[in-house]
């Protein structure tokens, strides 16, 4: 059982590129999520997804697209990057989306991915 | 106002010390509030979840204060392996998603 695990762990990019961050679940989760993590702000809710086929945008959604064609899979791309998405990036999911309080809310995040874009 | 305020910290305590962090929310109808913890460099992880009695897990003590609209964590006797950001975790306004407080830095000094 490995969790959320997210590729790749680092990336690189010039202004510009694009790029697709993986995110895998195995818990059978049907809502995920993609954060990013800024220095002094905090984690940030990029997008959401509340089940297969479906996704939302979350708080700071511009310059990114997501899908989820996969229950177990939800994917964050970068079309055309730029140096302000320099970031950590987290994937999460849950058994359910805080609507029923207690710990079937609980998130569980991947490890991240740390990009930089120059 | 933010949704979910922390004091950024650090708090540096020695060994062996109680510390207390709190955190104040905006959302009246918030139903689910937790705290996660953060290593340096890795994904914030569930230290405990918040209910109305208050719970205790070891040395960790967690109480919601509804009228207040604010929620605490305690921690006895702090061991070095604390060391962490804690993260205050609660229902956000529109009440369909979980919002994270910045964070509270806890530094314990041998």
């Amino acid at each position: 059982n490995a969790g959320v695990t997210q590729t790749p762990k680092f990336r690189v990019l010039k202004t510009g590129q694009s790029m697709t961050l993986l995110c895998a679940q195995d818990m059978n989760h049907e809502y995920m999520y993609w954060y990013r993590q800024d220095p002094g702000m905090g984690l940030r809710l990029i997008h959401y997804s509340v089940g297969e086929g479906t996704t939302a945008k979350g708080e700071v959604p511009d310059g990114y697209n997501v899908s989820r064609l996969k229950k177990q899979n939800f994917l964050l791309g970068l079309e055309s990057a730029a140096p302000s998405q320099t970031s950590v990036y987290f994937c999460a999911s849950s058994y359910s989306i805080g609507l029923a309080g207690g710990e079937t809310d609980t998130q569980y995040f991947g490890p991240g991915t740390r990009l930089t874009v120059l | 106002r933010k949704e979910v305020e922390q004091d950024p910290g650090p708090f540096n305590v020695p060994e062996g010390a109680t510390v207390a962090f709190n955190c104040t929310y905006s959302n009246s109808a918030s139903q689910s509030f937790f705290w996660y913890r953060q290593d340096c460099r890795k994904e914030p992880k569930l230290l405990m979840s918040v209910y109305s009695s208050g719970n205790e897990d070891g040395r960790f003590t967690a109480q919601l204060n509804r009228a207040s609209q604010y929620i605490s964590l305690l921690i006895r006797d702090s061991k070095l392996s604390d060391s962490a950001t804690y993260l205050c975790v609660v229902t956000n306004n529109a009440g369909n998603m979980l919002t994270f407080g910045g964070g509270t830095r806890l530094m314990v000094k041998p």
